[in-house]
């Protein structure tokens, strides 16, 4: 009963370089998202997606590209790493119409660019 | 603009004293409000939910509590146990969307 898979578990980048998270669930849910966690500021959305080939951006989507070419799968890209973007990464995923919307959460990807 | 604050960002209590845990909205236009529970090295669990019709939804050990005319929402732990040791966040549904807008965290410590 896998639910949502993240990898890497931790990556170190130097600035600049491009780097993908990647994100799958195989719980057949159609919303996925994305979020980092900074200390003090909670979970913040960077981009989500209401289903395959439909994306959208959130609350701090700058300095970073998702696409949803499959129900499972949906990679966050960074493009050109920077010290601002060391953070932890969450991927999300929920059911449309769930009572509740409860979101189902991978580990996390904890990124260190220095 | 943090649109869901929750002001304390720790919180000490007793183990099987009553852990009460506190939220502040701005936006009124969600569907429903969530607590998310998370444990180090973890991505958040779900935890409890209340629909923005309700002003209670109780679970076991758990009960939320909404306040719409106060904008507040409380998460009240009886009895508290050491397992329940946690960040909690709560976080709101954007009404008509699935995007979930959370609060920074509580760090709760239950000592024996």
């Amino acid at each position: 009963n896998a639910g949502v898979t993240q990898t890497p578990k931790f990556q170190v980048l130097k600035t600049g370089q491009s780097m993908t998270l990647q994100c799958a669930q195989d719980m057949n849910h159609e919303y996925m998202s994305w979020y980092r966690q900074d200390p003090g500021m909670g979970l913040r959305l960077i981009h989500y997606s209401v289903g395959a080939g439909i994306t959208d951006q959130g609350e701090v989507p700058n300095g970073y590209n998702v696409s949803r070419s499959t129900t499972e799968d949906f990679p966050l890209r960074l493009l050109s790493a920077a010290p601002s973007q060391t953070s932890v990464y969450f991927c999300a995923s929920s059911k449309r119409g769930a009572s509740g919307t409860e979101a189902f959460f991978g580990q996390g990807t904890r990124l260190t660019v220095v | 603009d943090q649109q869901v604050k929750q002001n304390s960002p720790s919180l000490s209590v007793q183990e099987g004293r009553i852990s009460i845990l506190n939220c502040d909205y701005t936006n009124s236009m969600f569907d429903y409000f969530l607590w998310y529970k998370k444990y180090p090295a973890e991505g958040p669990t779900f935890l409890i939910s209340i629909s923005s019709i309700k002003d209670k939804n109780e679970d076991g050990r758990f009960t939320v509590f909404l306040n719409k005319s106060a904008k507040h929402l409380s998460l009240h732990i009886v009895p508290s146990q050491p397992g329940d040791s946690a960040v909690y966040f709560c976080a709101y549904v954007i009404q008509g969307a699935q995007k979930l807008v959370f609060g920074q965290g509580t760090r709760l410590t239950i000592n024996p």
